[in-house]
Protein backbone atom coordinates (compact mmCIF):
# COMPACT_ATOMS: atom_id res chain seq x y z
CA UNK A 1 0.00 0.00 0.00
CA UNK A 2 1.10 3.94 0.24
CA UNK A 3 3.17 4.68 2.15
CA UNK A 4 5.66 7.95 2.79
CA UNK A 5 8.65 7.99 3.83
CA UNK A 6 10.21 11.01 6.18
CA UNK A 7 14.07 12.45 6.30
CA UNK A 8 15.64 13.00 9.14
CA UNK A 9 13.73 11.33 12.21
CA UNK A 10 15.10 14.36 14.00
CA UNK A 11 16.06 17.54 13.73
CA UNK A 12 18.28 19.84 16.50
CA UNK A 13 18.56 23.35 14.93
CA UNK A 14 20.55 26.58 16.29
CA UNK A 15 17.72 29.16 16.86
CA UNK A 16 17.26 31.62 13.91
CA UNK A 17 18.90 28.87 11.34
CA UNK A 18 17.03 27.40 8.49
CA UNK A 19 16.47 23.61 8.24
CA UNK A 20 14.43 21.29 5.48
CA UNK A 21 12.85 18.25 6.24
CA UNK A 22 11.63 15.64 3.16
CA UNK A 23 8.96 13.51 2.69
CA UNK A 24 9.31 10.77 -0.14
CA UNK A 25 6.62 8.45 -1.51
CA UNK A 26 7.18 5.29 -3.97
CA UNK A 27 4.27 5.95 -5.47
CA UNK A 28 2.69 9.79 -7.19
CA UNK A 29 0.55 11.24 -5.07
CA UNK A 30 -2.57 12.76 -6.02
CA UNK A 31 -2.20 15.68 -3.11
CA UNK A 32 -0.10 15.54 0.01
CA UNK A 33 -0.44 16.96 3.47
CA UNK A 34 1.45 18.49 6.48
CA UNK A 35 0.40 18.31 9.86
CA UNK A 36 1.89 19.44 13.12
CA UNK A 37 2.37 17.99 16.56
CA UNK A 38 3.50 20.29 19.10
CA UNK A 39 5.11 18.13 22.44
CA UNK A 40 1.86 16.82 24.39
CA UNK A 41 -0.65 18.08 21.81
CA UNK A 42 -2.16 16.50 18.71
CA UNK A 43 -1.92 16.77 15.11
CA UNK A 44 -2.74 19.79 13.43
CA UNK A 45 -3.57 20.36 9.76
CA UNK A 46 -1.07 22.84 8.18
CA UNK A 47 -1.40 23.00 4.50
CA UNK A 48 -2.31 20.34 1.48
CA UNK A 49 -0.33 20.96 -1.92
CA UNK A 50 -1.96 19.32 -4.83
CA UNK A 51 -0.29 20.63 -8.15
CA UNK A 52 2.75 19.56 -9.28
CA UNK A 53 6.07 21.88 -8.48
CA UNK A 54 3.45 23.71 -6.68
CA UNK A 55 4.94 26.14 -3.82
CA UNK A 56 2.78 27.42 -0.91
CA UNK A 57 4.44 29.69 2.21
CA UNK A 58 2.99 30.50 5.77
CA UNK A 59 5.20 33.09 7.18
CA UNK A 60 8.50 31.53 7.66
CA UNK A 61 7.61 27.89 6.45
CA UNK A 62 7.79 26.78 2.50
CA UNK A 63 6.32 23.70 1.17
CA UNK A 64 6.90 22.06 -2.19
CA UNK A 65 5.35 19.36 -4.15
CA UNK A 66 7.88 17.86 -6.35
CA UNK A 67 7.41 17.64 -10.23
CA UNK A 68 6.61 13.97 -9.97
CA UNK A 69 4.13 14.65 -7.20
CA UNK A 70 6.16 12.09 -5.42
CA UNK A 71 8.07 13.93 -2.90
CA UNK A 72 7.31 17.03 -0.87
CA UNK A 73 9.43 19.43 1.60
CA UNK A 74 9.19 21.23 4.21
CA UNK A 75 11.59 24.63 4.78
CA UNK A 76 11.38 26.29 8.40
CA UNK A 77 13.80 29.47 8.21
CA UNK A 78 15.26 31.57 10.73
CA UNK A 79 13.66 28.64 13.29
CA UNK A 80 12.22 30.02 16.50
CA UNK A 81 11.60 27.69 19.62
CA UNK A 82 7.92 27.68 18.53
CA UNK A 83 9.16 25.54 15.47
CA UNK A 84 9.63 22.77 18.16
CA UNK A 85 7.43 19.46 17.46
CA UNK A 86 6.59 16.86 15.12
CA UNK A 87 5.86 17.54 11.45
CA UNK A 88 4.42 14.76 9.64
CA UNK A 89 3.73 14.74 6.08
CA UNK A 90 0.89 12.17 4.70
CA UNK A 91 -0.45 10.90 1.48
CA UNK A 92 -3.74 9.66 0.14
CA UNK A 93 -3.79 5.94 0.55
CA UNK A 94 -7.06 4.50 -1.02
CA UNK A 95 -9.52 6.46 0.92
CA UNK A 96 -7.08 7.20 3.97
CA UNK A 97 -4.31 8.92 4.71
CA UNK A 98 -0.90 7.58 5.23
CA UNK A 99 1.22 9.52 7.55
CA UNK A 100 4.93 9.47 7.18
CA UNK A 101 7.03 8.50 11.14
CA UNK A 102 7.25 12.38 11.44
CA UNK A 103 10.58 14.79 11.71
CA UNK A 104 10.82 15.83 15.24
CA UNK A 105 12.16 19.18 16.03
CA UNK A 106 14.28 20.63 18.69
CA UNK A 107 15.53 24.03 18.67
CA UNK A 108 18.75 25.24 20.83
CA UNK A 109 18.38 28.58 21.90
CA UNK B 1 -17.39 25.90 16.06
CA UNK B 2 -16.72 22.88 18.20
CA UNK B 3 -13.70 20.87 17.33
CA UNK B 4 -13.17 17.08 18.07
CA UNK B 5 -13.49 15.96 21.57
CA UNK B 6 -12.39 12.61 23.12
CA UNK B 7 -12.72 11.41 26.75
CA UNK B 8 -11.41 10.31 28.98
CA UNK B 9 -8.45 12.67 28.06
CA UNK B 10 -6.80 10.25 31.02
CA UNK B 11 -7.51 6.32 31.28
CA UNK B 12 -5.44 4.58 33.94
CA UNK B 13 -6.66 0.64 34.01
CA UNK B 14 -5.21 -2.81 35.07
CA UNK B 15 -3.82 -5.08 32.90
CA UNK B 16 -7.12 -7.70 31.67
CA UNK B 17 -10.04 -5.13 32.17
CA UNK B 18 -12.04 -3.65 29.19
CA UNK B 19 -11.80 -0.23 28.86
CA UNK B 20 -13.75 2.31 26.15
CA UNK B 21 -12.71 5.32 24.72
CA UNK B 22 -15.35 7.81 23.33
CA UNK B 23 -15.12 10.08 20.11
CA UNK B 24 -17.45 13.02 19.12
CA UNK B 25 -16.69 14.51 16.11
CA UNK B 26 -16.76 18.05 14.30
CA UNK B 27 -20.97 18.21 13.21
CA UNK B 28 -21.47 17.04 9.87
CA UNK B 29 -18.06 15.18 9.12
CA UNK B 30 -18.86 12.08 7.39
CA UNK B 31 -15.58 10.37 8.06
CA UNK B 32 -13.95 9.02 11.44
CA UNK B 33 -10.91 7.87 11.56
CA UNK B 34 -8.94 6.21 14.98
CA UNK B 35 -5.41 6.06 15.54
CA UNK B 36 -2.62 4.75 17.77
CA UNK B 37 0.50 6.92 18.64
CA UNK B 38 2.69 5.37 20.47
CA UNK B 39 5.55 7.87 23.13
CA UNK B 40 7.65 9.28 20.40
CA UNK B 41 6.16 7.41 17.56
CA UNK B 42 4.51 8.18 14.32
CA UNK B 43 0.51 7.80 14.17
CA UNK B 44 -0.45 4.43 13.41
CA UNK B 45 -4.09 3.67 11.54
CA UNK B 46 -6.57 1.79 13.33
CA UNK B 47 -9.85 2.01 11.63
CA UNK B 48 -12.32 4.37 9.53
CA UNK B 49 -15.36 5.51 9.11
CA UNK B 50 -17.26 6.43 6.42
CA UNK B 51 -20.82 7.44 6.85
CA UNK B 52 -23.23 4.25 6.61
CA UNK B 53 -20.60 1.94 4.58
CA UNK B 54 -18.77 -0.94 6.57
CA UNK B 55 -15.64 0.37 8.52
CA UNK B 56 -12.42 -0.73 7.29
CA UNK B 57 -10.62 -1.95 10.35
CA UNK B 58 -7.71 -3.11 8.56
CA UNK B 59 -5.29 -1.04 11.00
CA UNK B 60 -6.63 -2.78 14.26
CA UNK B 61 -3.91 -4.38 15.88
CA UNK B 62 -6.01 -7.71 17.06
CA UNK B 63 -9.18 -9.16 18.06
CA UNK B 64 -9.54 -7.48 21.39
CA UNK B 65 -10.13 -4.38 19.33
CA UNK B 66 -13.24 -3.33 18.50
CA UNK B 67 -15.20 0.18 17.11
CA UNK B 68 -18.63 1.43 16.55
CA UNK B 69 -20.05 4.48 15.31
CA UNK B 70 -23.63 5.57 15.00
CA UNK B 71 -24.42 7.09 11.74
CA UNK B 72 -21.83 10.09 11.65
CA UNK B 73 -22.12 10.71 15.51
CA UNK B 74 -19.95 9.51 18.25
CA UNK B 75 -17.72 6.91 18.17
CA UNK B 76 -16.39 4.30 20.57
CA UNK B 77 -12.94 1.91 20.57
CA UNK B 78 -13.19 -1.04 22.81
CA UNK B 79 -10.17 -2.69 24.44
CA UNK B 80 -11.09 -5.59 25.83
CA UNK B 81 -8.34 -7.65 28.02
CA UNK B 82 -6.23 -4.36 28.13
CA UNK B 83 -2.48 -5.50 27.94
CA UNK B 84 0.54 -3.31 28.60
CA UNK B 85 1.80 -2.47 25.38
CA UNK B 86 -2.07 -1.18 24.69
CA UNK B 87 -0.68 1.60 26.60
CA UNK B 88 -0.60 4.61 24.12
CA UNK B 89 -2.42 7.98 23.17
CA UNK B 90 -5.47 7.04 21.37
CA UNK B 91 -6.39 9.63 18.61
CA UNK B 92 -9.40 10.02 16.93
CA UNK B 93 -10.16 12.62 13.60
CA UNK B 94 -12.68 13.61 11.91
CA UNK B 95 -13.27 15.05 7.62
CA UNK B 96 -15.92 16.33 5.90
CA UNK B 97 -14.99 13.70 3.06
CA UNK B 98 -13.83 11.02 2.13
CA UNK B 99 -12.29 12.63 -0.92
CA UNK B 100 -8.22 13.83 -1.25
CA UNK B 101 -9.49 17.25 -0.79
CA UNK B 102 -9.87 17.31 3.08
CA UNK B 103 -7.93 17.60 6.12
CA UNK B 104 -8.65 15.22 9.02
CA UNK B 105 -8.89 17.57 12.20
CA UNK B 106 -7.66 15.29 15.66
CA UNK B 107 -9.42 15.33 18.66
CA UNK B 108 -7.03 16.08 21.82
CA UNK B 109 -7.02 12.09 22.50
CA UNK B 110 -7.04 9.52 25.19
CA UNK B 111 -3.98 8.58 26.96
CA UNK B 112 -4.37 5.02 27.92
CA UNK B 113 -1.80 3.38 30.52
CA UNK B 114 -2.14 0.39 31.46
CA UNK B 115 -0.43 -1.25 34.62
Amino acid sequence: GQQVMQIPQYQHVQEGEDFTTYCNSSTTLSNIQWYKQRPGGHPVFLIQLVKSGEVKKQKRLTFQFGEAKKNSSLHITATQTTDVGTYFCAGPGDYKLSFGAGTTVTVRA
Amino acid sequence: GAGVSQSPSNKVTEKGKDVELRCDPISGHTALYWYRQRLGQGLEFLIYFQGNSAPDKSGLPSDRFSAERTGESVSTLTIQRTQQEDSAVYLCASSPSTGDVYEQYFGPGTRLTVT
